[in-house]
């Protein structure tokens, strides 16, 4: 089944302590992205992929990385967590720009 | 700053009846447009995309209409039935400040089908 996949799907965590989302497509897209969903915001790019050891920044960088050494993993990276990243991530997959594939959110609470 | 927009951000409809919910758009060169659907704790899900070569395209109870003369953008649901009702975002694709284009989404529209 062509999926997106992300673990964990529910994180809370305290200030300060470095975490991974992990994200996985088995559909050998090229392009892959981070968003987050805010309350009123919409989803907001975060950094964006197009392909292995390329990455960019999208809208809302600061306060992320992102490694993209296989192609289908794009992990997303908090170095330092603080309270404004609490929010819903989604990641998602596409053979170009167009149609993306989302995966199905991890939801992060930072105390 | 350009930004993609709902203008509304809540729809209700009788069951059966017809849905129209739209979007507008402020970048003239935005050459590509996606509705998707959010269901609760749920991705969101594809629904329909047209590029702006087109006016209007149908997919299955779905259609999407663009005027890119008042940059405007809709998506018409017939018969709309209990599992329609979500969260339906447009987002268009554009150039951003780097070289590759990249999809900009709207803050979405809640979409509740009454019995």
């Amino acid at each position: 089944e062509a999926q997106v996949t992300q673990n964990p799907r529910y994180l809370i965590t305290v200030t300060g302590k470095k975490l991974t989302v992990t994200c996985s497509q088995n559909m050998n897209h090229e392009y892959m992205s981070w968003y987050r969903q805010d309350p009123g915001l919409g989803l907001r790019q975060i950094y964006y992929s197009m392909n292995v050891e390329v990455t960019d920044k999208g809208d809302v960088p600061e306060g992320y990385k992102v490694s993209r050494k296989e192609k289908r993993n794009f992990p997303l990276i908090l170095e330092s967590p603080s309270p404004n990243q609490t929010s819903l991530y989604f990641c998602a997959s596409s053979r170009g720009t167009d149609t993306q594939y989302f995966g199905p959110g991890t939801r992060l609470t930072v105390l | 700053g350009e930004s993609v927009g709902l203008h509304l951000p809540t729809l209700s409809v009788q069951e059966g009846d017809n849905s129209i919910i739209n979007c507008a758009y402020s970048n003239s060169a935005s050459d590509y447009f996606i509705w998707y659907k959010q269901e609760s704790g749920k991705g969101p899900q594809f629904i329909i995309d047209i590029r702006s070569n087109m006016d209007k395209r149908q997919g299955q109870r779905v259609t999407v209409l663009l005027n890119k003369t008042v940059k405007h953008l809709s998506l018409q649901i017939a018969a709309t039935q209990p599992g329609d009702s979500a969260v339906y975002f447009c987002a268009e694709r554009r150039f951003s400040s780097g070289s590759a284009r990249q999809l900009t989404f709207g803050s979405g529209t809640q979409l509740t089908v009454l019995p």
